[in-house]
């Protein structure tokens, strides 16, 4: 069965650093979404990208933030200068349609020290 | 602002028992999902729910909608162990866009 595949599965980074973390889509899935999760909470919204913009986006998703599909393969988030509450599982999900649920990664655990 | 509240957030269960979960939703929206989650694991799609009525059944799990109600449930039949795990209903913003806004969780406990 297709996967979306999300790199490094662990990261620990200083506050203040730049971070990238990397999903690969399943091939033929046209919405992605970056969500994260705190420790024992709720599943959180924070962008979503279709035909290689950002369509929506949630008030986490600041300025330091972004997104992009460098490759075409690799659809990314890069948080420019993390701060202890980025600390969070990060989760990638393709879908292929609006009403499909979605694949998802099996997560970034960041860890910002 | 669309709000997605679950109830129970904890639920401890014997085996052999029946419960409901229950999932509120602040918004008219198209779309009901539920996902389980495993202690350490990314989110497994379980079911969508499209249409007022609906109603899905896999296992000893069947979730149904009432978008009148903007209610929907995920029914537990005779739990059993392998059932223990963090259950989340979400629904998307609709025209606001196709991202999916979660409740909070059920955690769920099935012991002997």
């Amino acid at each position: 069965e297709p996967e979306v595949t999300q790199t490094p599965s662990h990261q620990v980074t200083q506050m203040g650093q730049e971070v990238i973390l990397r999903c690969v889509p399943i091939s033929n899935h046209l919405y992605f979404y970056w969500y994260r999760q705190i420790l024992g909470q709720k599943v959180e919204f924070l962008v979503s990208f279709y035909n290689n913009e950002i369509s929506e986006k949630s008030e986490i998703f600041d300025d330091q933030f972004s997104v992009e599909r460098p490759d075409g393969s690799n659809f990314t988030l890069k948080i420019r200068s993390t701060k202890l509450e980025d600390s969070a599982m990060y989760f990638c999900a393709t879908t292929i349609a609006r009403s499909d649920p979605g694949t998802f990664g099996s997560g970034t655990r960041l860890t910002v020290v | 602002e669309l709000k997605v509240e679950q109830n129970p957030l904890f639920l401890s269960m014997q085996e052999g028992k029946n419960y409901t979960i229950y999932c509120n939703y602040s918004t008219t929206s198209d779309r009901l999902y539920w996902y389980r989650q495993d202690p350490g694991k990314s989110l497994e799609s379980l079911f969508v729910l499209l249409s007022n009525g609906a109603v899905k059944q896999e296992g000893r799990l069947m979730a149904s909608l009432d978008t009148k109600a903007r209610l929907s449930t995920l029914h537990i039949t005779a739990a059993v162990h392998d059932l223990s795990a963090t259950y989340f209903c979400a629904v998307d913003r609709g025209q606001a866009g196709t991202a999916l806004i979660f409740g909070k969780g059920t955690t769920l406990s099935v012991s002997s």
